[in-house]
């Protein structure tokens, strides 16, 4: 059964440190995974997608890697700011690519200016 | 639509009414799920849809819960005789078959 581990479960920062979550999952056969955000009261936002063959993906200030064989993943947030605060919510999807995504229980971001 | 779209954003309702949320996911996308996050819960699975295909029903917590989706398109998710455990915001996405879009959300209190 695949288990989805996201670490640290809080973090507080200064504002303008580059930080780094981490996810973790048991089972390497995956087709996707996603780091999505959640503000409070908030639905999901998607950020960023990382098919299995891919290493990693960059928007803006977020780069997330993958590695498959080790079953992890980070998401990289460099020069962090107050509107960054919110959970952060790592998932990885079935290898045949269809059923449900698997949740991992989330890091809280705190960035304080 | 451009994005999920997810009705009511709130629903406050009695102990032991029935309730029904409303999801119409993104024009085309293929695959619809219903997620439960309690609070300071992680999101609980709850239905799958795939086309037509039969539904995922493997994560409905109770047989008081139910779900259809009409036409390949909009969803409804049923709750009957609500109970107070049944409170948490419920979250649809609809995907193509790369990423997950959601909406956002109804929040659901039983009181």
């Amino acid at each position: 059964k695949q288990e989805v581990t996201q670490i640290p479960a809080a973090l507080s920062v200064p504002e303008g440190e580059n930080l780094v979550l981490n996810c973790s999952f048991t089972d390497s056969a995956i087709y996707n995974l996603q780091w999505f955000r959640q503000d409070p009261g908030k639905g999901l936002t998607s950020l960023l997608l990382i098919q299995s063959s891919q290493r990693e993906q960059t928007s803006g200030r977020l780069n997330a890697s993958l590695d498959k064989s080790s079953g992890r993943s980070t998401l990289y947030i460099a020069a962090s700011q107050p509107g960054d605060s919110a959970t952060y919510l790592c998932a990885v999807r079935k290898p045949s690519g269809q059923g449900n995504l698997i949740f991992g229980k989330g890091t809280k971001l705190s960035v304080k200016p | 639509g451009a994005g999920v779209s997810q009705s009511p954003s709130n629903k406050v309702t009695e102990k032991g009414k029935d309730v029904e949320l409303r999801c119409d996911p993104i024009s085309g996308h293929t695959a619809l799920y219903w997620y439960r996050q309690s609070l300071g819960q992680g999101l609980e699975f709850l239905i799958y849809f795939q086309g037509n295909s039969a539904p995922d029903k493997s994560g409905l917590p109770s047989d008081r819960f139910s779900a259809e989706r009409t036409g390949g398109s909009v969803s409804t998710l049923t709750i009957q005789r609500t109970q107070q455990e049944d409170s948490a915001v419920y979250l649809c996405a609809s995907s193509a078959g790369g990423g997950y879009t959601f909406g956002s959300g109804t929040r659901l209190t039983v009181v």
